[in-house]
């Protein structure tokens, strides 16, 4: 069974870059047929799909968010990873990685870690 | 962009009770549709896939259905432990998938 840990600067200031990891353990993240997403969750608000990773590389991208999104593989060290640029207050939230074996199916999350935009 | 609006937004009901949420696509989305249920301070966890199928190891208490733009997500007697949120999502527009504002459940 595959779990996932995130990890990553709580504190952001304005204008900088978010910077988050996920590690995979109980699987390979190279594993065929597997996506790697990021979701995020404002405080007392609902989920938003921020873009995933497949296992080949491919990138997609909520195009809300993409201008600012990059999300990359560490094969040697089984984890992905989320930067998301020129930050704001709006972008403070709850940020959770999830597996996809399923297409389009989250089935496996991340605890989640919460970030605050603040200077 | 494919919008999901489920309803009620909260809903309140007795250990039990029947309880129904559904969600409404702003377009066709076939069956492409999950249901997740969240826990206040813990991630989501999925219940439903494919609209209508339960996930290992998920009561048979819940269920789903439907297709196309309307869907019904029915847990058949509530449990204490069913109070969360449940949301909705879609994942026929690959690769964008979103989610429907949530249905805060309550025991009354």
């Amino acid at each position: 069974q595959l779990q996932l840990q995130e990890s990553g600067s709580g504190l952001v200031k304005p204008s900088q870059t978010l910077s988050l990891t996920c590690a995979v353990s109980g699987g390979s993240i190279s594993s065929g047929g597997y996506s790697w997403s990021w979701i995020r969750q404002p405080p007392g608000k609902g989920l938003e799909w921020i873009g995933y990773i497949y296992h080949s590389g491919s990138t997609y991208y909520n195009p809300s968010l993409k201008s600012r999104v990059t999300i990359s593989v560490d094969r040697s060290k089984n984890q992905f990873s989320l930067k998301l640029s020129s930050v704001t207050a709006a972008d403070t939230a709850v940020y959770y990685c999830a597996s996809q074996q399923l297409v389009g199916t989250f089935d496996y999350w991340g605890q989640g870690t919460l970030v605050t935009v603040s200077s | 962009d494919i919008q999901m609006t489920q309803s009620p937004s909260s809903l309140s009901a007795s250990v039990g009770d029947r309880v129904t949420i559904t969600c409404q696509a702003s377009q066709d989305i076939s069956n492409y549709l999950n249901w997740y249920q969240q826990k206040p301070g813990k991630a989501p966890k999925l219940l439903i896939y494919d609209a209508s199928n339960l996930e290992t190891g998920v009561p048979s208490r819940f269920s789903g259905s439907g297709s196309g733009t309307d869907f019904t997500f029915t847990i058949s007697s509530l449990q204490p432990e069913d109070i969360a949120t449940y949301y909705c999502q879609q994942y026929d527009n690959l690769p964008q998938y979103t989610f429907g504002q949530g249905t805060k459940l309550e025991i009354k």
